[in-house]
């Protein structure tokens, strides 16, 4: 079975600090999706990436930054720059690229305050 | 374009009784899931619909627990004889098709059993 872990559970940084939010993910399939989601205080999950297994090219979107190591079954999240705006739950997730894999499974989530 | 909507945004009910939950896709997505959200178990798989094809149930914590899917789009899911732990905010996502696109969820209902 597949087991995402996002070891911090709650981060506060003050505005304009860079911060890392940390996603270690278990499988044996040698195929397979991560994400990233967000979840601001109004509740509804946001989607901001998805990379494939065998593409390990880390990718920039502005201030977001993530970094995709096989090596160590890692997707890790960076927001350089902070801002309030940035306050929210994120979730790391695995969805399995096999016949029959349909569902996402997520981490517990690392809540990130961003302090003005 | 319209977002995946759900209603009601909260439910609150009494221990015993049976709730409906709805979710409308995003238009053209074939794909549809239900999650449960909860302060324990945090975010939990528990039923998949492509298109008109028989669904994976694999999640569903009880018999209790059931959907259905109307015309490959509006989803119901019904929880009967509600229990306390049943309370959680039960979160709907669509997608293109059930493949590696992403999902993408609507508000969700929150539902309190009393």
């Amino acid at each position: 079975a597949q087991k995402v872990t996002q070891a911090q559970t709650e981060i506060s940084v003050v505005e304009k600090e860079d911060v890392t939010l940390d996603c270690v993910y278990e499988t044996r399939d040698t195929t397979y999706y991560l994400f990233w989601y967000k979840q601001p205080p109004s509740g509804e999950l946001v989607f901001l990436i998805r990379r494939n297994s065998f593409d390990e090219q880390n990718e920039i979107s502005g201030r977001y930054s993530w970094n995709f190591q096989k090596s160590t079954s890692s997707f890790n999240f960076t927001i350089t720059a902070s801002q309030v705006v940035d306050s929210a739950v994120y979730f790391c997730a695995l969805k399995l690229a096999g016949a029959g894999s349909y569902q996402l499974t997520f981490g517990k989530g690392t809540k990130l305050s961003v302090i003005p | 374009g319209a977002g995946v909507s759900q209603s009601p945004s909260n439910k609150v009910t009494e221990k015993g009784k049976d709730v409906e939950l709805r979710c409308d896709p995003i238009s053209g997505h074939t794909a549809l899931y239900w999650y449960r959200q909860s302060l324990g178990q945090g975010l939990e798989f528990l039923i998949y619909f492509q298109g008109n094809s028989a669904p994976d149930k694999s999640g569903l914590p009880s018999d209790r627990f059931s959907a259905e899917r109307t015309g490959g789009s509006v989803s119901t899911l019904t929880i009967q004889r509600t229990q306390q732990e049943d309370s959680a905010v039960y979160l709907c996502a669509s997608s293109t098709h059930g493949g590696a696109n992403e999902q993408f969820f609507g508000p969700g209902t929150r539902l309190t059993v009393l």
